[in-house]
């Protein structure tokens, strides 16, 4: 079982359409959490940090799931422009960091 | 305002010729990461510096170096290339490593690398 683990897709949604990701992560010792976004051939750019008690920035909203080990990432009212790759990142203690492959999105119109 | 900087973007080198790719960054961050990424794959964690303190990764090949002469730049030296080693090769720093906060990483435009 990999450590981090998510759809690959791709999610192929009108603009418009809410779309959700789920993540599942393997250590139950994991500390922290983000979602990050890769356009194609781009470096990684973080979207946002998973708390505990789920947050929200705009259209996004993350959620985390101690118990079941999983984070979420919700976009609402999708844009043209939120096309790309979501990569899930979950960090132990210290700096072992574990990417998941991603999951690809395409927003059309 | 770039914050991480990677060069060079591109990088051809021949199967079994040392290159050594660079990072620097103006955030003052304490910590430095090098990923490789493959094509469709994850950024794969190669090492990272806490400062002065150097982190290897286990599963990362001897063929792979870093070095940090300050806090500012950090280097990734290929000693001798193979044709799969060609890749994004990612550089990323934090303020900090550890679980308590500012330890988002942000990262650098990437050097693609093609070995011939």
């Amino acid at each position: 079982r990999k450590e981090v683990e998510q759809d690959p897709g791709p999610f192929n949604v009108p603009e418009g359409a809410t779309v959700a990701f789920n993540c599942t992560y393997s250590n139950s010792a994991s500390q922290s959490f983000f979602w990050y976004r890769q356009d194609c051939r781009k470096e990684p750019k973080l979207l946002m940090s998973v708390y505990s008690s789920g947050n929200e920035d705009g259209r996004f909203t993350a959620q985390l799931n101690r118990a079941s080990q999983y984070i979420s990432l919700l976009i609402r009212d999708s844009k043209l422009s939120d096309s790309a790759t979501y990569l899930c990142v979950v960090k132990g203690g210290g700096f072992k960091t574990i990417f998941g492959a991603g999951t690809r999105l395409f927003v059309k119109a | 305002d770039a914050m991480v900087i990677q060069n060079p973007r591109y990088q051809v080198t021949q199967f079994g010729k040392p290159v050594t790719l660079s990072c620097s960054q103006t955030l003052n961050h304490n910590v430095m990461y090098w990923y490789q990424q493959k094509s469709s794959q994850a950024p794969k964690l190669l090492f990272h510096y806490y400062d002065k303190d150097f982190n290897n990764e286990a599963d990362t090949p001897d063929n792979f170096q870093s070095r940090r002469p300050n806090t500012s730049f950090c280097f990734l030296d290929i000693r001798s290339p193979g044709l799969g080693d060609a890749a994004m090769y990612l550089c990323a720093t934090s303020r900090e490593a550890g679980t308590s906060g500012n330890n988002e990483q942000f990262f650098g435009p990437g050097t693609r690398l093609t070995v011939l």
